[in-house]
């Protein structure tokens, strides 16, 4: 079946830097990508969308990337503050299915 | 304006009983979308409400779980005689509209079955 992510891997930035957190998918009829965040104890807050005729989307101070090539999708978030700690899942749309993938940590040292 | 709410925001059940959670999903909205989490990982699909439609129920993972949606607005998922590894968050979600949309989420419901 189709998946987003296999694992849930842990990202440490120190404040201030740029944070990069990927995704892979793999199905490539998927149409709509969506970035989510997850804080402890609360439901994931939308971030960012991209559809598959972009290749890439900004919003503040984040970045969404697309490659349908090898179907990867990345999240990029500039000056990565204590705030951003929290759970990214990555979720890919096709028809009315969306799939999410496990996640990524980040966690923002200070 | 509001979000979706959910209730009860936790619920301590024992083994073999029924329980019912509550989504009341942003005004307006038509399609409404049941997620569970357990620790640490995804969110795994349950079932979709998309209008007057049949909804999709593709991701119940047995027939202990159902879910029904009133008046095209609040839903109530149901679990029968629950088990153990139903311990879980249960996650609502609302969009304008079925699949190209953002979804906007709940707190969720952190279900515990002792």
């Amino acid at each position: 079946g189709e998946s987003v992510g296999l694992h849930l891997p842990t990202l440490s930035v120190q404040e201030g830097d740029n944070s990069i957190i990927n995704c892979a998918y793999s199905n490539s009829a998927s149409d709509y990508f969506i970035w989510y965040k997850q804080e402890s104890g609360k439901g994931p807050q939308f971030i960012i969308d991209i559809r598959s005729n972009m290749d890439k989307r900004q919003g503040q101070r984040v970045t969404v990337l697309l490659n349908k090539t090898v179907k990867h999708l990345s999240l990029q978030i500039a000056a990565t503050q204590p705030g951003d700690s929290a759970v990214y899942f990555c979720a890919e749309s096709y028809g009315q299915n969306f799939v999410f993938g496990p996640g990524t940590r980040l966690s923002v040292l200070p | 304006g509001a979000g979706v709410s959910q209730s009860p925001s936790n619920k301590v059940t024992e083994k073999g009983k029924d329980v019912e959670l509550r989504c009341d999903p942003i005004s307006g909205h038509t399609a409404l979308y049941w997620y569970r989490q357990s620790l640490g990982q995804g969110l795994e699909f349950l079932i979709y409400f998309q209008g007057n439609s049949a909804p999709d129920k593709s991701g119940l993972p047995s027939d202990r779980f159902s879910a029904e949606r009133t008046g095209g607005s609040v839903s109530t998922l149901t679990i029968q005689r629950t088990q153990q590894e139903d311990s879980a968050v249960y996650l609502c979600a609302s969009s304008p509209w079925a699949g190209r949309y953002e979804q906007y989420f709940g707190p969720g419901t952190r279900l515990t079955v002792t």
